[in-house]
């Protein structure tokens, strides 16, 4: 079936530290990939997708790019704030309508 | 506020005792979907409506759970007969049409069983 890996976490950075989050996936189809975020206390927030091989999602300063031939969606920010302190999930749309997130991976970012 | 809406936030039951979430999508959209979230995971499909019809379900969805969407707008989950492994966030979705539009959360409820 249909899988998500994240990196382990907690990832803890300084502000203005550049960010890399790995994601792997496994599907049998052609999947459509998200980074979904979880602030504190908040529901869970789509933050950037790519639905084919190639496509670059970005939002808030944040990308991921859709590697099929390493079957990798990475989510990367060049300089991270404080204000992007939360778990970041990388999830997946297959052949149905369901999502199949990751583990998810806790960043704290100190001042 | 025209986002998803769950009732209650936060639920403490008693083994043995049935429990019932309830989920409002945001009005336009005719899919909603429900997930379950354990501590330290990311959450994991239980079912999804199209308007009133249940279109998926998970093998995590025991016999003890349904689902209902009756008029398809809201919905509720129930859980009978509440075992300690129920313990968790369990979260509603909802979207508009096909597979690839973003699905847009609620809150959660969170369940407790003691």
């Amino acid at each position: 079936g249909d899988s998500v890996t994240q990196m382990e976490g907690p990832v803890t950075l300084s502000e203005e530290a550049f960010l890399t989050i790995n994601c792997t996936y496994t599907a049998t189809g052609y999947p459509s990939l998200f980074w979904y975020v979880q602030y504190p206390g908040e529901g869970l927030q789509l933050l950037l997708k790519a639905t084919k091989a190639d496509d670059k999602g970005s939002n808030k300063g944040f990308e991921a790019t859709y590697r099929k031939e390493t079957t990798s969606f990475h989510l990367e920010k060049g300089s991270v704030q404080v204000s992007d302190s939360a778990v970041y999930f990388c999830a997946l749309i297959d052949s149905g309508s369901r999502l199949t997130f990751g583990e998810g991976t806790q960043l704290t970012v100190n001042p | 506020d025209t986002g998803v809406s769950q009732d209650p936030r936060h639920k403490i039951t008693k083994r043995g005792q049935n429990v019932t979430f309830r989920c409002d999508p945001i009005s336009e959209h005719n899919r909603l979907y429900w997930y379950r979230q354990t501590l330290g995971q990311g959450p994991e499909f239980l079912t999804y409506f199209q308007n009133e019809a249940q279109l998926e379900k998970s093998r995590l969805l025991s016999n003890r759970f349904s689902a209902e969407r009756p008029k398809g707008s809201f919905s509720t989950l129930e859980i009978q007969r509440t075992e300690q492994g129920d313990s968790a966030m369990y979260l509603c979705a909802s979207s508009l049409g096909l597979a690839l539009f973003e699905q847009f959360f609620g809150p959660g409820t969170r369940l407790t069983v003691l």
